[in-house]
């Protein structure tokens, strides 16, 4: 069964850091870009970060280029995202996400974790 | 950035009915979009990918149509567990961007 469970969210001060982990699990995941995703307290859908296959490139969007950083491990069929300086903001359920392979760009995300909850609170 | 727009925010209807939800972007994203669904406490499902591929498992009753900027999911008889919330999605520029999402809920 092809599977993604996400891990090390958990309650955070404002200004502090922390580091979400992804395993996967049934498939190649070398073969795989792989997403973040998250999604605050009622609220929609955020597509965070992307990483190609081989980790040669990576996206990110605008609400947290520069404080997030998504990195795998292929040989450990892992993916992770550091987060930095989190505030209130951040808080949300944290997904990991496979994108179907494509020829033209990221395909869609076909694959899902069960999510990891961050708060981030004082 | 491409901004989905989905309508309506809430859709009611009742079991055997039919439904369609709407997808609109902000400019073409030719047929990049895909649709997923999202229960209560659950990770979203993807549905359909390129506007009118149906994911694997997906059951025939939905299908997904439109290019451009209008896309269109459509539910031919609605089941008892289609009653969630609704995605859109595009991969055709970065950043990946979702809709608001509508919620399909029983009336």
């Amino acid at each position: 069964e092809e599977q993604l469970v996400e891990s090390g969210g958990g309650l955070v001060q404002p200004g502090g850091s922390l580091r979400l982990s992804c395993a996967a699990s049934g498939f190649t995941f070398s073969s795989y870009e792989m997403n973040w995703v998250r999604q605050a307290p009622g609220k929609g859908l955020e597509w965070l970060s992307d990483i190609r296959s081989s980790g040669s490139a990576t996206f990110y969007a605008d609400s947290v280029r520069g404080r997030f950083t998504i990195s795998r491990d292929n040989a450990e069929n892992s993916l992770s995202l550091q987060m930095n300086s989190l505030t209130a903001e951040d808080t949300a359920i944290y997904y990991c996400a496979r994108a179907r392979i494509e020829v033209l760009g990221t395909g869609a995300f076909d694959v899902w974790g069960q999510g990891t909850k961050v708060t981030v609170s004082s | 950035e491409i901004v989905l727009t989905q309508s309506p925010a809430t859709l009611s209807l009742s079991p055997g009915e039919g439904a369609t939800l709407s997808c609109r972007a902000s400019q073409s994203i030719r047929s990049f979009l895909a649709w997923y669904q999202q229960k209560p406490g659950r990770a979203p499902k993807l549905l359909i990918y390129d506007a009118s591929n149906r994911a694997t498992g997906i059951p025939a009753r939905f299908s997904g149509s439109g290019s451009g900027t209008d896309f269109t999911l459509t539910i031919s008889s609605l089941e008892p567990e289609d009653f969630a919330v609704y995605y859109c999605q595009q991969r055709s520029q970065w950043p990946i961007t979702f809709g608001q999402g509508t919620r399909l809920e029983i009336k």
